[in-house]
C-alpha cells in the first residue's frame, strides 16, 4: 500500500516569507508526528497528532510554527515569516495508534532552505 | 529529562562482519522503548528493531540485534554479516511510557559504511 508523502521535495523561500508543507500519512494510521533534521543532527520532534489533535506540541520552536490535522489525515505544518536558521529537512511520520510500540513510519522528507 | 547520546560519528566495518553501534540513554521514567532507525543517503527512515524496558531478552530482527544493559543505560545495535547496503546513518531514540509526552527523542547518529 502507499506509504507517508510529503510534498514538497523541495522548497526555497526568501526570509520573511510564509511556508506550508505537507504530510499525507498512511491511511488508517491516526497517530502523526512532524520532526525537524537540521544538517548533521538528529531528529527533533515539533508535535505529535492523534486523530485532529495535538496532545504534545511541545517540541514547537516558536510561534512561528503551527501544525493542524483535518479529517484525521492531511497534515499541513506552517511557518510563519521563515528565518535562515529555519532550513532543515522536515519529516513526518505515521503510526497506527500512537502507541508507544508502534512502529513510525516515515515520508521522505522536505528539505526546505531559507535564503 | 529523556536524552538520547551516540558517541561514535563514523563508523567503518569489512563486508561480512559484525559491527557493534554504541547508544546510551537518560531517563526518569521506569517504563521506556528504544528504537533503531536506519536513514540511507536517499534520506527516508526506516525503522529496525524496538526493546521495551520490560522486556526480559534483547530484541533480535534478523541480522539487527539489540544488546540491551538496563543497569548501564545501553542499548547498542549489532549488525551481524555486514553488506554494503548496510551503509546508512543510524539512529537510536526512545520514548517514555508515563511520562505523560509522546515526544521520541532522538540521538546525533552514526554513519557507518561498509568496506567491500
Amino acid at each position: 500500500g502507499a506509504g507517508v508523502s510529503q510534498s514538497p521535495s523541495n522548497k526555497v523561500t526568501e526570509k520573511g516569507k510564509d511556508v506550508e508543507l505537507r504530510c499525507d500519512p498512511i491511511s488508517g494510521h491516526t497517530a502523526l508526528y512532524w520532526y525537524r533534521q537540521s544538517l548533521g543532527q538528529g531528529l527533533e520532534f515539533l508535535i505529535y497528532f492523534q486523530g485532529n489533535s495535538a496532545p504534545d506540541k511541545s517540541g514547537l520552536p516558536s510561534d512561528r510554527f503551527s501544525a493542524e490535522r483535518t479529517g484525521g489525515s492531511v497534515s499541513t505544518l506552517t511557518i510563519q515569516r521563515t528565518q535562515q536558521e529555519d532550513s532543515a529537512v522536515y519529516l513526518c511520520a505515521s503510526s497506527l495508534a500512537g502507541g508507544a510500540v508502534d512502529t513510525q513510519y516515515f515520508g521522505p522528507g522536505t528539505r526546505l532552505t531559507v535564503l | 529529562a529523556q536524552k538520547i547520546t551516540q558517541t561514535q560519528p563514523g563508523m567503518f566495518v569489512q563486508e561480512k562482519e559484525a559491527v557493534t553501534l554504541d547508544c546510551t540513554y537518560d531517563t526518569s521514567d521506569p517504563s521506556y522503548g528504544l528504537f533503531w532507525y536506519k536513514q540511507p543517503s536517499s534520506g527516508e527512515m526506516i525503522f529496525l528493531i524496538y526493546q521495551g524496558s520490560y522486556d526480559q531478552q534483547n530484541a533480535t530482527e534478523g541480522r539487527y540485534s539489540l544488546n540491551f544493559q538496563k543497569a548501564r543505560k545501553s542499548a547498542n545495535l549489532v549488525i551481524s554479516a555486514s553488506q554494503l547496503g548496510d551503509s546508512a546513518m543510524y539512529f537510536c531514540a526512545m520514548r517514555d511510557f508515563f511520562s505523560g509526552t509522546y515526544k521520541y527523542i532522538f540521538g546525533t547518529g552514526t554513519r557507518l559504511k561498509v568496506l567491500a
